[in-house]
């Protein structure tokens, strides 16, 4: 069975600043990745994917990722954090058919103070 | 388009009592999926469905049943809820890997 693990649960990083949220799996058959972002009392909103490719991905609102299959890491990273970033996140995987359920992480809450 | 939509936004039970959540999607998605969030767990599957009429379980499907009659809609019944069945319902639907989520179904049983 797939796995993620988040290492931090809550990151507080001041206003500008770079932040890296951390996300490492374990699967022992080919994965997609995701990053999720869940803002205070909505849904879940895409942020960025992996499926297959350049391990560089871009995702919206300036977030990237970098897939490291000898890892097993697929860490979020932001080089200059907003007031609005303030939101949970959530990693997630999918079993290589698709059609299976995601697998998430336990969340990393981001704060960001002025 | 709407996207993936849910009905209610809020709900509270009494212990025993049943009730049935819906979500609809209108991007003629195949795949459908119920989780649930809690505080520090991030989101477990409870049911899923890969088309019209079929269902399968996922990671936490106790106490929980679901129908799929029509590919836009997918049901959740609690036929009996419990205190541990409070939670933040999520829907979301497919075509191949990315995932789509409606904005979700507070239930407060006690």
């Amino acid at each position: 069975a797939q796995s993620v693990t988040q290492l931090d649960s809550q990151v507080p990083v001041f206003e500008e600043a770079p932040v890296e949220l951390r996300c490492n799996y374990s699967s022992s058959v080919s994965v997609y990745l995701f990053w999720y972002v869940q803002y205070p009392n909505q849904g879940l909103q895409l942020l960025l994917k992996y499926l297959s490719g350049s391990t560089l991905v871009k995702g919206i609102n300036g977030f990237e990722a970098e897939f490291n299959k000898s890892q097993t890491s697929f860490h979020l990273r932001k080089p200059s954090v907003h007031i609005s970033d303030t939101a949970e996140y959530f990693c997630a995987t999918l079993p290589g058919g698709g059609a299976d359920g995601l697998t998430f992480g336990k969340g990393t809450h981001l704060i960001i103070q002025p | 388009n709407a996207g993936v939509t849910q009905t209610p936004k809020f709900r509270v039970l009494k212990t025993g009592q049943s009730m049935t959540l819906l979500c609809a999607q209108d991007m003629n998605h195949e795949y459908m999926y119920w989780y649930r969030q809690d505080p520090g767990m991030g989101l477990r599957l409870i049911h899923y469905s890969v088309g019209e009429g079929t269902t399968a379980k996922g990671e936490v499907p106790d106490g929980y049943n679901v129908s799929r009659l029509k590919k836009q809609n997918f049901l959740l019944g609690l036929e009996s809820a419990a205190p541990s069945q409070t939670s933040v319902y999520f829907c979301a639907s497919s075509y191949v890997r990315e995932q789509f989520f409606g904005p979700g179904t507070r239930l407060t049983v006690l």
